[in-house]
C-alpha cells in the first residue's frame, strides 16, 4: 500500500538557522504531495502542495520540489523563526486505481521547535 | 469564506456510549473526510463521503460510520465507545472537480477532541 516515512524528530534549532525535514514516499501511481503544519490545539494547515513530478510547492518561505526519481518531498525554509515552531506533516493523496479522492495518507510528523 | 466548522470541539463520553459529530465544509465543497489522530497511531484516514456517498473507507471497525447531506454538511457516529476511541478526530473538504469528482488538497477543521473514561 501506499506509505508515507519522514525523518525522525523532535528537530530543535536557533532562530535564523536551515531547515531540512525529509519526506519519502511509497505509492503504486503518481501522487500529489502535500505538507501541512499543526500548532498547538488547532487542526492541519495546508502548508504547501505539488501535483507532478519537480513541481515545487512554496508558502512562506518553506518550499519542497516532488522528486519522483527519489520519491522524496523534503520540506526546507532558509531562515526559521520562533513562530515555525510545530509539528509538520507530510501527506499523498492516491488511492487504489489511481484516482485522487479525499484520502490522505501521512507520515507520521515532525515536531519542529525553534528557539530565539 | 468560512472555514471548515466542527462541533462539538471538546466532548467527554463514557465507555459503551455513543457519540455523533458533525462537521460543516467550507461552502462550495462537496467532499468531506474524516481522519482520526492520536498519539500512538498518527494520523489515519476513517471515511470520505462524497455527493451524500461513501467512496472511500479506512481500516476501522462498523462502530465507525459517517453520513454526508445534501448541503455537504456530515457527521460521523461512534457507538459502543471503548477507551482506545479517545482522539483528535478531524474533518476535511476538498473542492472536488466537477466532471471526475477528483480531489486534491484538503482543508481541515480544529477537530473535535473526544475523551472515553
Amino acid at each position: 500500500g501506499n506509505s508515507v516515512t519522514q525523518m525522525e524528530g523532535p528537530v530543535t534549532l536557533s532562530e535564523e538557522a536551515f531547515l531540512t525535514i525529509n519526506c519519502t514516499y511509497t505509492a503504486t501511481g503518481y501522487p500529489s504531495l502535500f505538507w501541512y503544519v499543526q500548532y498547538p490545539g488547532e487542526g492541519l494547515q495546508l502548508l504547501l502542495k505539488a501535483t507532478k513530478a519537480d513541481d515545487k510547492g512554496s508558502n512562506k518561505g518553506f518550499e519542497a520540489t516532488y522528486r519522483k526519481e527519489t520519491t522524496s518531498f523534503h520540506l526546507e525554509k532558509g531562515s526559521v523563526q520562533v513562530s515555525d515552531s510545530a509539528v509538520y506533516f507530510c501527506a499523498l493523496n492516491l488511492n487504489a486505481g489511481g484516482t485522487s479522492y479525499g484520502k490522505l495518507t501521512f507520515g507520521q510528523g515532525t515536531i519542529l521547535t525553534v528557539h530565539p | 469564506k468560512a472555514g471548515v466548522t466542527q462541533t462539538p470541539r471538546y466532548l467527554i463520553k463514557t465507555r459503551g456510549q455513543q457519540v455523533t459529530l458533525s462537521c460543516s465544509p467550507i461552502s462550495g465543497h462537496r467532499s468531506v473526510s474524516w481522519y482520526q489522530q492520536t498519539p500512538g497511531q498518527g494520523l489515519q484516514f476513517l471515511f470520505e463521503y462524497f455527493s451524500e456517498t461513501q467512496r472511500n473507507k479506512g481500516n476501522f471497525p462498523g462502530r465507525f460510520s459517517g453520513r454526508q447531506f445534501s448541503n455537504s454538511r456530515s457527521e460521523m457516529n461512534v457507538s459502543t465507545l471503548e477507551l482506545g476511541d479517545s482522539a483528535l478526530y478531524l474533518c476535511a473538504s476538498s473542492l472536488a472537480l466537477a466532471t471526475t469528482g477528483l480531489v486534491y488538497e484538503q482543508y481541515f477543521g480544529p477537530g473535535t477532541r473526544l475523551t472515553v473514561t
